[in-house]
């Protein structure tokens, strides 16, 4: 059973665009939800996080949506540049629990 | 300041052969994690060591894989009779607390490819 699933699949977009990631979660016990970026040759690191008690959270070019009626939440980035061409992970957690991962999508930024 | 880190940074191996994959988590953090990536497959959880906790093995594929962590810190995980399916990164996180929302910082992984 797949508790968080990303789509779409792959994504390219064009520079200056605006990039968008869904995921979608069934465990309602979730309460902690996390983006992670990860570029060729290099682990996973953390981009940005939300809590389910605010529907939206931006940092720079990238924001978290979140949606709770719909169990969803997504990552929107702005102004899209190359140096974004990544695989991008969704994830989910709560209370003491580890993080269960979506299989992830890769970005590509076109100049 | 230094991040995890991870031992060798590639392995080439023979089918059959058991390869040990070493792990250093940064320095005070408590909880540490592998993982599997596999090409289009996501990250694969396969165990977790909380303190001095018993580690949560429920990820491991097979009996041929297991991990073991000394005195707190360093990390060692070791596949038996290696198998060309076992072929992937083996990614080692670490985090403060290892609660839900204690970030991961993750090493560059291994890659390991069995012959």
């Amino acid at each position: 059973q797949q508790q968080v699933k990303q789509s779409p699949q792959s994504l390219i977009v064009q520079k200056g665009g605006i990039s968008i990631i869904n995921c979608a979660y069934e465990n309602t016990a979730f309460d902690y939800f996390p983006w992670y970026q990860q570029f060729p040759g290099k682990g996973p690191a953390l981009l940005i996080a939300i809590r389910p008690d605010v529907s939206e959270k931006k940092e720079g070019r990238f924001t978290i949506s979140f949606n709770k009626s719909a169990k969803q939440f997504s990552l929107h980035i702005m102004d899209s540049q190359p140096g974004d061409s990544a695989t991008y992970f969704c994830a989910a957690s709560w209370a003491n629990s580890k993080l269960t991962f979506g299989k992830g999508i890769t970005l590509s930024v076109r100049p | 300041g230094a991040g995890v880190s991870q031992s060798p940074s590639n392995k080439v191996t023979e089918k059959g052969k058991d390869v040990e994959l070493r792990c250093d988590p940064i320095s005070g953090h408590t909880a540490l994690y592998w993982y599997r990536q596999s090409l289009g497959q996501g990250l694969e959880f396969l165990i977790y060591f909380q303190g001095n906790s018993a580690p949560d093995k429920s990820g491991l594929p097979s009996d041929r894989f297991s991990a073991e962590r000394t005195g707190g810190s360093v990390s060692t995980l070791t596949i038996q009779r290696t198998q060309q399916e076992d072929s992937a990164v083996y990614l080692c996180a670490s985090s403060l607390t290892g609660q839900g929302a204690s970030p991961l910082h993750f090493g560059n992984g291994t890659r390991l490819t069995v012959t």
